[in-house]
Protein backbone atom coordinates (compact mmCIF):
# COMPACT_ATOMS: atom_id res chain seq x y z
CA UNK A 1 0.00 0.00 0.00
CA UNK A 2 1.13 3.21 -0.74
CA UNK A 3 2.01 5.16 2.35
CA UNK A 4 3.08 8.58 1.07
CA UNK A 5 0.94 9.76 -1.19
CA UNK A 6 1.11 12.79 -3.96
CA UNK A 7 -2.33 13.01 -5.61
CA UNK A 8 -1.44 15.41 -8.14
CA UNK A 9 1.17 14.20 -11.08
CA UNK A 10 2.34 17.35 -12.00
CA UNK A 11 1.80 21.27 -11.67
CA UNK A 12 2.09 24.74 -14.03
CA UNK A 13 2.66 27.65 -11.99
CA UNK A 14 3.61 30.91 -13.49
CA UNK A 15 6.68 32.19 -12.50
CA UNK A 16 6.67 34.68 -9.60
CA UNK A 17 3.41 33.34 -8.30
CA UNK A 18 3.17 31.08 -5.42
CA UNK A 19 3.66 27.01 -5.84
CA UNK A 20 2.03 24.87 -3.54
CA UNK A 21 2.74 20.93 -3.75
CA UNK A 22 1.17 18.61 -1.26
CA UNK A 23 1.74 15.24 0.40
CA UNK A 24 -0.60 12.54 2.24
CA UNK A 25 0.50 10.15 4.42
CA UNK A 26 -1.28 7.45 6.43
CA UNK A 27 1.46 5.70 8.87
CA UNK A 28 1.06 7.19 12.62
CA UNK A 29 4.73 6.24 13.00
CA UNK A 30 5.84 8.56 10.88
CA UNK A 31 7.38 11.63 12.41
CA UNK A 32 10.14 13.10 10.33
CA UNK A 33 9.51 14.58 6.67
CA UNK A 34 11.33 15.29 4.20
CA UNK A 35 10.85 17.35 0.47
CA UNK A 36 13.31 16.13 -2.17
CA UNK A 37 13.82 18.00 -5.92
CA UNK A 38 14.73 15.83 -8.77
CA UNK A 39 16.04 16.98 -12.15
CA UNK A 40 16.73 14.04 -14.82
CA UNK A 41 19.29 12.59 -14.79
CA UNK A 42 20.44 13.29 -11.42
CA UNK A 43 19.61 11.92 -7.86
CA UNK A 44 17.09 13.88 -5.37
CA UNK A 45 18.82 16.84 -3.69
CA UNK A 46 17.33 17.53 -0.08
CA UNK A 47 15.25 20.52 -0.21
CA UNK A 48 14.10 21.04 3.31
CA UNK A 49 12.53 18.60 5.94
CA UNK A 50 10.29 19.18 9.14
CA UNK A 51 9.76 17.15 12.40
CA UNK A 52 6.61 16.06 13.93
CA UNK A 53 7.44 18.57 16.60
CA UNK A 54 6.54 21.74 14.38
CA UNK A 55 4.20 22.62 12.31
CA UNK A 56 6.43 24.77 10.11
CA UNK A 57 9.71 25.01 8.85
CA UNK A 58 11.17 27.79 6.73
CA UNK A 59 14.39 28.18 4.25
CA UNK A 60 14.23 31.14 2.44
CA UNK A 61 11.88 31.14 -0.89
CA UNK A 62 10.58 27.49 0.63
CA UNK A 63 8.19 26.29 3.81
CA UNK A 64 7.04 23.55 4.57
CA UNK A 65 3.35 22.94 6.74
CA UNK A 66 2.60 19.81 8.84
CA UNK A 67 -0.84 19.20 9.70
CA UNK A 68 -0.46 15.70 11.56
CA UNK A 69 -3.98 15.42 12.34
CA UNK A 70 -5.10 15.60 8.67
CA UNK A 71 -1.60 13.73 7.67
CA UNK A 72 -1.22 15.81 5.39
CA UNK A 73 1.69 18.06 4.54
CA UNK A 74 2.63 21.11 1.95
CA UNK A 75 5.71 22.55 0.34
CA UNK A 76 5.41 26.42 0.03
CA UNK A 77 7.86 27.95 -2.67
CA UNK A 78 7.34 31.37 -3.31
CA UNK A 79 8.21 33.62 -5.91
CA UNK A 80 8.43 30.81 -8.02
CA UNK A 81 11.33 30.61 -10.38
CA UNK A 82 11.92 28.81 -13.65
CA UNK A 83 14.73 26.49 -12.01
CA UNK A 84 12.70 25.06 -9.95
CA UNK A 85 11.06 23.22 -12.43
CA UNK A 86 11.11 19.73 -11.71
CA UNK A 87 9.87 16.60 -10.00
CA UNK A 88 9.12 17.21 -6.56
CA UNK A 89 9.01 13.91 -3.89
CA UNK A 90 7.66 13.96 -0.29
CA UNK A 91 9.30 11.55 1.82
CA UNK A 92 8.86 9.85 5.40
CA UNK A 93 10.08 8.18 8.39
CA UNK A 94 10.34 6.86 11.74
CA UNK A 95 13.37 8.70 13.21
CA UNK A 96 14.58 11.88 12.10
CA UNK A 97 15.43 10.74 8.62
CA UNK A 98 18.09 8.82 9.61
CA UNK A 99 16.13 5.21 9.15
CA UNK A 100 14.62 4.17 5.57
CA UNK A 101 12.67 6.92 3.81
CA UNK A 102 9.47 6.13 1.95
CA UNK A 103 8.69 8.18 -1.05
CA UNK A 104 5.61 9.56 -3.10
CA UNK A 105 5.33 8.75 -6.24
CA UNK A 106 6.14 12.88 -7.02
CA UNK A 107 4.83 16.04 -8.40
CA UNK A 108 6.38 17.30 -11.69
CA UNK A 109 6.71 20.91 -11.42
CA UNK A 110 6.48 23.32 -14.27
CA UNK A 111 7.05 27.00 -13.83
CA UNK A 112 6.04 29.44 -17.15
CA UNK A 113 7.98 32.30 -17.85
CA UNK B 1 33.48 17.28 -5.51
CA UNK B 2 32.52 15.68 -2.11
CA UNK B 3 29.14 14.41 -2.69
CA UNK B 4 27.61 11.03 -3.21
CA UNK B 5 29.46 9.00 -5.68
CA UNK B 6 28.35 6.03 -8.48
CA UNK B 7 30.03 3.88 -11.06
CA UNK B 8 28.59 2.98 -13.28
CA UNK B 9 26.12 5.72 -14.54
CA UNK B 10 24.55 3.56 -17.26
CA UNK B 11 24.67 -0.23 -16.99
CA UNK B 12 22.86 -2.80 -19.89
CA UNK B 13 22.95 -6.24 -19.74
CA UNK B 14 21.31 -9.17 -21.15
CA UNK B 15 19.19 -11.25 -19.09
CA UNK B 16 20.71 -13.84 -16.73
CA UNK B 17 23.97 -12.16 -16.31
CA UNK B 18 25.83 -10.76 -12.95
CA UNK B 19 25.68 -7.18 -12.63
CA UNK B 20 27.63 -5.30 -9.57
CA UNK B 21 27.29 -1.58 -9.04
CA UNK B 22 29.48 0.47 -6.40
CA UNK B 23 28.12 3.29 -4.49
CA UNK B 24 31.24 5.86 -2.44
CA UNK B 25 29.68 7.91 -0.22
CA UNK B 26 30.28 11.30 1.76
CA UNK B 27 33.64 10.35 3.65
CA UNK B 28 32.10 11.18 6.82
CA UNK B 29 28.84 9.56 6.46
CA UNK B 30 28.93 6.52 8.14
CA UNK B 31 25.41 5.14 7.24
CA UNK B 32 24.85 4.18 3.72
CA UNK B 33 21.32 3.42 1.86
CA UNK B 34 20.39 1.77 -1.24
CA UNK B 35 17.22 2.61 -3.35
CA UNK B 36 15.25 1.43 -6.69
CA UNK B 37 13.05 3.93 -8.69
CA UNK B 38 10.69 2.81 -11.65
CA UNK B 39 9.51 4.95 -13.80
CA UNK B 40 6.66 6.75 -12.19
CA UNK B 41 7.36 5.81 -8.76
CA UNK B 42 9.64 7.69 -6.06
CA UNK B 43 12.64 5.58 -4.94
CA UNK B 44 11.69 2.64 -2.85
CA UNK B 45 14.15 1.69 0.23
CA UNK B 46 16.39 -1.93 -0.27
CA UNK B 47 18.89 -1.90 2.17
CA UNK B 48 21.00 0.10 4.49
CA UNK B 49 24.23 0.20 6.61
CA UNK B 50 25.77 1.78 9.51
CA UNK B 51 29.47 1.53 8.96
CA UNK B 52 30.22 -2.20 7.99
CA UNK B 53 26.97 -3.15 9.20
CA UNK B 54 23.40 -4.57 6.92
CA UNK B 55 20.89 -3.20 9.61
CA UNK B 56 17.97 -3.22 7.51
CA UNK B 57 16.98 -5.27 4.37
CA UNK B 58 13.52 -4.70 2.38
CA UNK B 59 11.67 -7.64 1.40
CA UNK B 60 12.09 -5.81 -2.39
CA UNK B 61 15.75 -7.54 -1.88
CA UNK B 62 15.10 -10.35 -3.30
CA UNK B 63 17.94 -13.90 -3.00
CA UNK B 64 19.56 -12.52 -6.17
CA UNK B 65 20.44 -9.34 -4.62
CA UNK B 66 23.20 -9.05 -2.72
CA UNK B 67 25.02 -5.78 -0.84
CA UNK B 68 28.20 -5.41 0.89
CA UNK B 69 30.11 -2.47 2.84
CA UNK B 70 33.52 -3.67 3.45
CA UNK B 71 35.49 -1.32 6.39
CA UNK B 72 32.64 1.08 6.35
CA UNK B 73 33.60 2.77 3.22
CA UNK B 74 32.18 2.65 -0.11
CA UNK B 75 29.25 -0.59 -0.96
CA UNK B 76 28.69 -2.62 -3.62
CA UNK B 77 25.23 -4.05 -4.87
CA UNK B 78 25.27 -7.11 -7.24
CA UNK B 79 22.11 -8.21 -8.68
CA UNK B 80 22.76 -12.09 -9.62
CA UNK B 81 20.71 -14.27 -12.66
CA UNK B 82 19.30 -10.69 -14.27
CA UNK B 83 15.46 -10.34 -15.15
CA UNK B 84 14.61 -7.62 -16.88
CA UNK B 85 12.08 -6.52 -14.11
CA UNK B 86 15.17 -5.65 -12.57
CA UNK B 87 15.67 -2.43 -15.31
CA UNK B 88 15.32 0.31 -12.77
CA UNK B 89 17.41 3.32 -11.45
CA UNK B 90 19.50 2.07 -8.20
CA UNK B 91 20.02 5.31 -6.05
CA UNK B 92 22.80 5.38 -3.33
CA UNK B 93 22.50 7.84 -0.45
CA UNK B 94 24.63 8.45 2.64
CA UNK B 95 24.11 10.24 5.66
CA UNK B 96 25.71 11.68 8.99
CA UNK B 97 23.34 12.71 11.91
CA UNK B 98 21.13 14.25 9.41
CA UNK B 99 19.22 14.11 6.09
CA UNK B 100 20.17 11.18 3.03
CA UNK B 101 22.00 12.95 0.28
CA UNK B 102 21.76 11.11 -2.74
CA UNK B 103 24.41 9.91 -5.61
CA UNK B 104 23.54 10.48 -9.63
CA UNK B 105 22.35 6.75 -9.74
CA UNK B 106 23.04 3.96 -11.79
CA UNK B 107 20.38 3.17 -14.62
CA UNK B 108 19.95 -0.39 -15.16
CA UNK B 109 18.29 -1.78 -18.66
CA UNK B 110 18.03 -5.57 -18.83
CA UNK B 111 17.67 -6.80 -22.57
Amino acid sequence: DQQVKQNSPSLSVQEGRISILNCDYTNSMFDYFLWYKKYPAEGPTFLISISSIKDKNEDGRFTVFLNKSAKHLSLHIVPSQPGDSAVYFCAASAGFGNEKLTFGTGTRLTIIP
Amino acid sequence: DTGVSQDPRHKITKRGQNVTFRCDPISEHNRLYWYRQTLGQGPEFLTYFQNEAQLEKSRLLSDRFSAERPKGSFSTLEIQRTEQGDSAMYLCASSGDGEQYFGPGTRLTVT
